[in-house]
């Protein structure tokens, strides 16, 4: 079936704008992830739901950063008031219930200028 | 709190030769896995290989095949007969024996396979 999709895949933002990210799992897989990677360094962990339940956010680095799943299956993360500091490449990745391995989507790469 | 290293920032290899990409970590759990992953140029990232730390056997798939050394906490990965389309970043990932799924990555290694 169908991959892990993200939209959009480019996205550029004015320092102080709103955005928000989609993440389309794989059809069945109850795990969702959000990571962020910067230029030239390995992802890192944002958040995690299993269903629609979010079970882990530590990894959101401010409260401008916010992540639902309302039904379980497609995902949005937002960010509020965007800074230089989060132009990255956000990735999205699904699994099955207590899957170990994670479907990676392609990505979004936010340039806030 | 774990902790991912990748001491190779960049590697090269000629076509059809053996490379072999490091990885260290720093973990206190006693069960967890550890993973090898692929990101290409512009393509999204994907599962090389993957290793149960209670499994004293070392993963191989195809040609790919890790060295782990559990005491060392060292996870190495090598290529065998290396192809054009190994090209990629090389990211090394840990993840706690939870349910919770959280990975930990290094920052990666970027191998070029040279014709």
């Amino acid at each position: 079936g169908a991959g892990v999709s993200q939209s959009p895949r480019y996205k550029v933002a004015k320092r102080g704008q709103d955005v928000a990210l989609r993440c389309d799992p794989i059809s069945g897989h109850v795990s969702l992830f959000w990571y962020q990677q910067a230029l030239g360094q390995g992802p890192e962990f944002l958040t995690y739901f299993q269903n629609e339940a979010q079970l882990d956010k530590s990894g959101l680095p401010s409260d401008r950063f916010f992540a639902e799943r309302p039904e379980g299956s497609v995902s949005t993360l937002k960010i509020q008031r965007t800074q230089q500091e989060d132009s990255a490449v956000y990735l999205c990745a699904s699994s099955l219930v207590h899957g170990v391995e994670q479907y990676f989507g392609p990505g979004t790469r936010l340039t806030v200028t | 709190a774990q902790t991912v290293t990748q001491s190779q920032p960049e590697m090269s290899v000629q076509e059809a030769e053996t490379v072999t990409l490091s990885c260290t970590y720093d973990t206190s759990e006693s069960n967890y896995y550890l993973f090898w992953y692929k990101q290409p140029p512009s393509r999204q990232m994907i599962l090389v290989i993957r290793q149960e730390a209670y499994k004293q056997q070392n993963a191989t798939e195809n040609r790919f095949s890790v060295n782990f050394q559990k005491a060392a906490k060292s996870f190495s990965l090598k290529i065998s007969d290396s192809q054009l389309g190994d090209t990629a970043m090389y990211f090394c990932a840990f993840m706690k024996d939870t349910n919770a799924g959280k990975s930990t990555f290094g920052d990666g290694t970027t191998l070029t396979v040279k014709p």
